[in-house]
């Protein structure tokens, strides 16, 4: 089984540039997770989606970030303009409808200057 | 609302010797309590998981967890620590009658010495 995969692996860009994540979970799995892990702490949750519905984004900065899944499978995080504060590294991960186990992708390090 | 603490931020061991690190938890109903290990430039695999039956909880790698009710703790064990093992390992849990979001604590950096 393939799992979550995420390109690109890594990305730098200079402050109020604009940058897009993309993300294709597990084959099947309905929930998409997008997490934002700074360094030296633990991942924090940015959005969730079940199919193409949006689950929970309240700690999406939705003044400068934004998620789609528009056909219930890939998705796309987008940053635009980024601030310095948003060098991290950002986790996709997936899960099946029944099943508590959440699959992380190896994760886009974002390194803004 | 529901919490995770890692009380300490790294742990050394020697090879060959047991390790213990260490996770608390609270939530207002029962908790679903999930370890991740993860290795540099790598997402976040998962370890083992509690979510009811018997309290002592065997996963991946030979590491196994302890879910104590009375001290709101799921610490992660292993008999024989192995140099392989370093690695930063993440304690999560989520509210049973809350939605599927964990929340992670701020991860435990494991370092087994030869």
């Amino acid at each position: 089984e393939a799992g979550v995969a995420q390109s690109p692996r890594y990305k730098i860009i200079e402050k109020r540039q604009s940058v897009a994540f993309w993300c294709n979970p597990i084959s099947g799995h309905a929930t998409l997770y997008w997490y934002q892990q700074i360094l030296g702490q633990g991942p924090k949750l940015l959005i969730q989606f079940q199919n193409n519905g949006v689950v929970d984004d309240s700690q999406l900065p939705k003044d400068r970030f934004s998620a789609e899944r528009l056909k219930g499978v890939d998705s796309t995080l987008k940053i635009q303009p980024a601030k310095l504060e948003d060098s991290a590294v950002y986790l996709c991960a997936s899960r099946p409808r029944i099943q508590e186990t959440q699959y992380f992708g190896p994760g886009t390090r974002l390194l803004v200057l | 609302a529901q919490s995770v603490a890692q009380p300490e931020d790294q742990v050394n061991v020697a090879e060959g010797n047991p390790l213990t690190v260490k996770c608390t938890y609270s939530v207002s109903g029962n908790p679903y309590l999930f370890w991740y290990v993860q290795y540099p430039n790598r997402g976040l695999q998962f370890l083992l998981k509690y979510i009811t039956g018997d309290n002592l909880v065997k996963g991946s790698y030979g590491f196994e967890a302890e879910f104590n009710k009375s001290q709101t703790s799921f610490h992660l064990k292993k008999p024989s620590a192995l140099v392989s093992d370093s690695a930063l390992y993440f304690c999560a849990v989520r509210d049973e009658m809350g939605s599927y979001i964990p929340t992670f604590g701020r991860g435990t950096s494991l370092i087994v010495h030869p």
